[in-house]
């Protein structure tokens, strides 16, 4: 069975503190992903990578950066958090085209 | 770029009722389909794709068809139940050079027993 896992699972954080949230496969998968989840937009990519020390812009990359240090490891960085990021974040693996993403349990982020 | 856009939630069934939960996509490329299922406090899993167009994908008892040209792939289940309840996502999969999955956002399924 995938295995994805993200941490913290909660956390609040000021405006204009630093967040970074972690994701940790055990799939062996090239890509991995990021995604945030609001009431009423679904699933949004943020980041994703499909090889270590490289990675892609998604669809509203604005106010994060990721990175990718090693094939099982993806981060997402908050440099400077903001109200309008409070959500639920997703972090998700797959082999690659055509394949299932796999997700880890989310990571509530509230930003006050 | 690509897009997905799908029935709006919530939609509310007694059990025992059909579903049919509307997805359209946009792509210029070759798409795998997927839907995917979210009960509460969990991540998004899959309910089942299809890679090819004009055939079927199902599980549980919920199907799709890729319609290609209708650009289409609406989920369907003739007799939905209670523990059916959860949120439903369609999505598209596609790259070249990199794959990234788009999805819809989201349909809230609510089956009163």
């Amino acid at each position: 069975e995938a295995a994805v896992t993200q941490s913290p699972r909660s956390k609040v954080a000021v405006t204009g503190g630093k967040v970074t949230l972690s994701c940790h496969q055990t799939n062996n998968h090239d890509y991995m992903y990021w995604y945030r989840q609001d009431t009423g937009h679904g699933l949004r990519l943020i980041h994703y990578s499909y090889v270590a020390d490289s990675t892609e812009k998604g669809d509203i990359p604005d106010g994060y950066k990721a990175s990718r240090p090693s094939q099982e490891n993806f981060s997402l960085i908050l440099e400077l958090a903001s109200l309008s990021q409070t959500a639920v974040y997703f972090c998700a693996s797959t082999r690659g085209l055509g394949n299932t993403l796999y997700f880890g349990e989310g990571s509530r982020l509230i930003v006050v | 770029g690509d897009s997905v856009t799908q029935t709006e939630g919530p939609v509310t069934l007694s059990e025992g009722t059909s579903l049919t939960v509307n997805c359209s996509y946009e792509t210029k490329q070759y798409p795998t389909l997927f839907w995917y299922v979210q009960y509460p406090g969990e991540g998004p899993q899959l309910l089942f794709k299809v890679p090819k167009a004009n055939e079927k994908g199902s599980n549980r008892g919920f199907e799709a068809t890729y319609n290609k040209e209708a650009t289409s792939f609406h989920l369907q289940k003739a007799s939905v139940q209670e523990s059916d309840s959860a949120v439903y996502y369609c999505a598209l999969g596609a790259g070249t050079g990199g794959y990234k999955v788009v999805f819809g956002s989201g349909t809230r399924l609510l089956v009163s027993p």
